[in-house]
């Protein structure tokens, strides 16, 4: 079963505005956790991982959060584009599994 | 464009058919993965290969036979497949299982079952 869940399953925001999806995670001895862009009719596409011994990590108009006092994983992705507008997942992994949060759909309004 | 391939993009079989899904990556990873994904969730695992031999099987059924040929090849062949095998299946690679880095996935094969 999975044991990565989202707050919001729909995120709606006005682009140029900075978007964060939030992931919660039941396994306090994972390790390593990813976050995947899918957009429609494609596969899912890496785009920010984080190792445990880490808080933050940044990229390209992205940034990863891991608060691991409180189980808690976040995607902020700033100045929000049209070419944002996919569904995120959030993965962690146990035991050299993968396990899978159930995704958040994020639509950008014009 | 992804740096995984898969063939084809969409495929239409009857119940008594039999065809295959091919996933291609030179990547020079060691690790390829079958997933399938059904509309709004997220994908399930099935097969995990490393080093070109079986090391997960998600206890799929055997309608669904998985063929590592090399490093870089990974098939999926299909036998007897019900409506409900219908969804949308993901190869993925990854420098090695288990390890701290991230699987890549090819944009997948539609398969519809009728």
């Amino acid at each position: 079963g999975e044991s990565v869940g989202l707050h919001l399953p729909t995120l709606s925001v006005q682009e140029g505005d900075n978007s964060i999806i939030n992931c919660a995670y039941s396994n306090s001895a994972s390790d390593y956790f990813i976050w995947y862009k899918q957009e429609s009719g494609k596969g899912p596409q890496f785009i920010i991982d984080i190792r445990s011994n880490m808080d933050k990590r940044q990229g390209q108009r992205v940034t990863v959060l891991l608060n691991k006092t409180v189980k808690h994983l976040s995607l902020q992705i700033a100045a929000t584009q049209p070419g944002d507008s996919a569904v995120y997942f959030c993965a962690e992994r146990s035991n050299y599994q993968l396990i899978w949060g159930a995704g958040t759909k994020l639509i950008i309004k014009p | 464009d992804t740096e995984v391939t898969q063939t084809p993009k969409h495929l239409v079989m009857g119940m008594t058919n039999k065809k295959s899904l091919k996933c291609e990556q030179h990547m020079g990873h060691r690790a390829m993965y079958w997933y399938k994904q059904k509309a709004k969730k997220p994908p399930e695992l099935m097969f995990v290969y490393s080093y070109e031999k079986l090391s997960i099987n998600e206890s799929v059924p055997s309608r669904f036979s998985p063929e590592c040929p090399n490093s870089s090849l990974l098939n999926l062949h299909l036998h007897a497949l019900q409506p409900e095998d219908s969804a949308l299946y993901l190869c993925a690679s990854s420098q090695m299982q288990g390890e701290n880095s991230p699987l890549h996935f090819g944009n997948g094969t539609r398969l519809t079952v009728t």
